[in-house]
């Protein structure tokens, strides 16, 4: 079974400061995706950032980006420049090719002024 | 474009009573997926449909089920209701085909809640 873990229950950074949080998943296949999703207080569910398996350079998306190493297992998302409006919950999620999606159990961000 | 849109918002419902959640996906979208998130659990895959047939299940009991209709929306139902079942339910939709570029992306929706009393 694939596994998601998200070992930070809650983190805070400074507005304009860098954040790191972390994932790992455990997994016996070779081809997946990987992704972080964005919860903040409405509760909808927001993609950050996506990730290929097959692929080895790191994702980014504007202050946005990722540590992916595979042979770690590790898929950790690096958040530059915080603003306030990052301040929400943040998935960590694993699919398998067949769209069979597992999720952590997410990390609390909060983004202090 | 228009994104997944779930009905209805909130509502309530008392043990031993039946409930269904509707979803419409994104337009062009033939895969919708749903999940439950609460406190205790986190978010938990309940299955997934594409093409009117269920490709992926969750570990969920027998009372949980759905459907997808020929244009993609689907339903899911729960059958006498538990208060356990009080959660959020969030629907998410997707091309459903990874060998399409971000065919697998998933868009989800606002979310039904559903309290159980």
């Amino acid at each position: 079974a694939q596994t998601v873990t998200q070992s930070q229950p809650e983190m805070s950074v400074q507005e304009a400061e860098t954040v790191t949080l972390s994932c790992t998943y455990d997994t016996s296949e070779s081809n997946y995706y990987l992704f972080w999703y964005k919860q903040p207080p409405s509760r909808q569910m927001i993609l950050v950032i996506r990730q290929e398996a097959y692929k080895q350079q790191n994702a980014t998306e504007n202050r946005f980006s990722v540590n992916f190493q595979k042979a770690a297992k590790s898929f950790s998302l690096k958040i530059s420049d915080s603003q306030l409006g990052d301040t929400a919950m943040y998935f960590c999620a694993f699919m398998r090719a067949n769209n069979d999606m597992r999720f952590g159990a997410g990390t609390r961000l909060t983004v202090k002024p | 474009k228009a994104g997944v849109t779930q009905t209805p918002r909130y509502l309530i419902k008392t043990r031993g009573q039946q409930v269904t959640l509707s979803c419409s996906p994104i337009s062009g979208h033939r895969s919708v997926s749903w999940y439950q998130q609460t406190p205790g659990q986190g978010l938990q895959f309940l299955f997934e449909y594409f093409s009117e047939t269920q490709r992926n299940k969750g570990n969920f009991p027998g009372r949980f089920s759905g459907r997808q209709f020929s244009n993609s929306r689907s339903e899911m139902n729960v059958s006498t209701l538990e208060l356990g079942d009080s959660a959020l339910y969030l629907c998410a939709s997707s091309l459903g085909d990874h060998r399409q570029s971000s065919g697998n992306t998933i868009y989800f929706g606002e979310g039904s809640w559903l309290t159980v009393v």
